[in-house]
């Protein structure tokens, strides 16, 4: 079946702008991470949900950033007033289970944003 | 806090050379480690996955293996060629269900 797809694939923003970046995981998974990955690092943990509960957003650096799963499948991931140190790869992966336990992470190809 | 290290973190071989990439974490209350490739401008793609209470997981020329007591994983890459030029990244979750990465190691393996 089809795997994690993540839209846009780029996105060139101009610092103050508010941007959407979309992730559409495999049917039936239960957990959704959304990362930041910066050039020359692993991703770095923003947000996660189980269903539609958003249980940990710890990650999130600054109230600019909100995420969302309405109905438990699509996500969508908000960065407002985008600043240039937003500029980084936004990764989005699911899984069958419950957080990083027992299953495989599945990762979409991310969204490269820019912030000029 | 997890703190996730790899070695080394970048590293150049020639083709047929078998690999050790090394991958260290400071708590060892885990529940599995996962090793993925990301290939440039790529999202990452799973190799190996570890439950805490195996030492070892193979798929054909990959192996890696978890000794969860001294924090430590291995994967060994035989018979590298140049199609496995990559970043490899492993990630650990814990108690917090949260995976924590590694900063990768880059690997060239040319002909």
């Amino acid at each position: 079946g089809a795997g994690v797809s993540q839209s846009p694939r780029y996105k060139v923003a101009k610092r103050g702008q508010d941007v959407a970046l979309r992730c559409d995981p495999i049917s039936g998974h239960v957990s959704l991470f959304w990362y930041q990955q910066a050039l020359g690092q692993g991703p770095e943990f923003l947000t996660y949900f189980q269903n539609e509960a958003q249980l940990d957003k710890s990650g999130l650096p600054s109230d600019r950033f909100f995420a969302e799963r309405p109905e438990g499948s699509v996500s969508t991931l908000k960065i407002q007033r985008t600043q240039q140190e937003d500029s980084a790869v936004y990764l989005c992966a699911s899984s069958l289970g419950q957080g990083g336990i027992g299953y495989e992470q599945y990762f979409g190809p991310g969204t490269r944003l820019t912030v000029t | 806090k997890q703190e996730v290290t790899q070695i080394p973190a970048a590293l150049s071989v020639p083709e047929g050379e078998n690999l050790v990439l090394n991958c260290s974490f400071t708590d060892s209350a885990i529940y599995n480690l996962q090793w993925f490739r990301q290939d440039p401008g790529k999202g990452l793609t799973s190799l190996l996955l570890i439950q805490s209470s195996q030492r070892e997981q193979t798929s054909g020329r990959l192996n890696a293996s978890l000794d969860k007591s001294s924090g430590r994983s291995t994967l060994y890459i035989a018979a590298s060629q140049p199609g496995d030029s990559a970043t490899y990244l492993c990630a650990v979750t814990g108690g917090s269900y949260i995976p924590t990465f590694g900063r990768g190691t880059s690997l060239i393996v040319h002909p």
